[in-house]
């Protein structure tokens, strides 16, 4: 079965400081994609790194780095240099490679920048 | 470019009504558009696949009658809510793919603003 999970509900973090926000996957297509989206209160969904099965490179997209360990099935975000404005839930989710291109979502981690 | 307009952004209605809410991508065309649902501090759901041109495909447990979904157009699918009741009440996503992707590059998907349904 194809699963993204986010076991972080909740997570702090003081401003200026890096965070590491946690994402684990499952599935057994070869050919996948890994997303993060940040979400403020607004609800607008925004893309923030794209990580692909086969890269071998990790992703970093300016404050935003994605641990990429595929044998743990693992693709974790780290954000450094934390600001107030990355105060959001964060999403992490999959595209399957199946012909439908749909993506599956985690649950999310409310990321809260302390001043 | 790459974006995706939802109207409304917002919308009360009276239970019994219908609502329908536009999905529009308005630089680029999309033949797949997908819808999205989401309870308060709730992940995104994935309702159905739209495909211009032909019926939608539902996800499991979504009731095709309740939620109508046309995608006449390479840039605008709806989705009607149909005799609307108070748990319909939810924030409504879409998202469009780009057309002519293969699927394998980085971000072919790209999200319209929502908008939040409120069925009193």
């Amino acid at each position: 079965a194809q699963k993204i999970t986010q076991t972080q509900p909740g997570m702090f973090v003081q401003e200026k400081e890096a965070v590491t926000l946690d994402c684990t996957y499952d599935t057994s297509d070869p050919s996948y994609g890994l997303f993060w989206y940040k979400q403020p209160s607004s609800g607008e969904m925004i893309f923030l790194i794209y990580q692909g099965s086969y890269d071998q490179q990790n992703a970093t997209e300016g404050r935003y780095s994605l641990n990429f360990q595929k044998a743990r099935k693992s693709a974790n975000l780290v954000i450094s240099a934390s600001q107030l404005g990355d105060s959001a839930m964060y999403f992490c989710a999959m595209r399957l490679s199946s012909g439908t291109y749909k993506y599956i979502f985690g649950t999310g981690t409310r990321l809260k920048v302390l001043a | 470019g790459a974006v995706v307009s939802q109207h409304p952004s917002w919308v009360i209605c009276k239970s019994g009504t219908s609502v329908k809410i536009e999905c529009r991508s308005l630089d680029f065309q999309a033949t797949t558009m997908f819808w999205y649902r989401q309870f308060p501090k709730q992940s995104l759901m994935l309702m159905a696949t739209s495909n211009e041109g032909s019926k939608a495909t539902y996800e499991q447990g979504v009731e095709k009658d309740k939620f109508l979904i046309n995608h006449a157009s390479l840039t605008l699918s709806t989705l009607t809510v149909t005799s609307a009741h108070p748990e319909d009440s939810s924030f409504y996503i879409c998202s469009a793919r780009l057309t002519g992707t293969s699927g394998t590059s980085y971000n072919e998907q790209f999200f319209g603003p929502g908008t939040r349904l409120t069925v009193l």
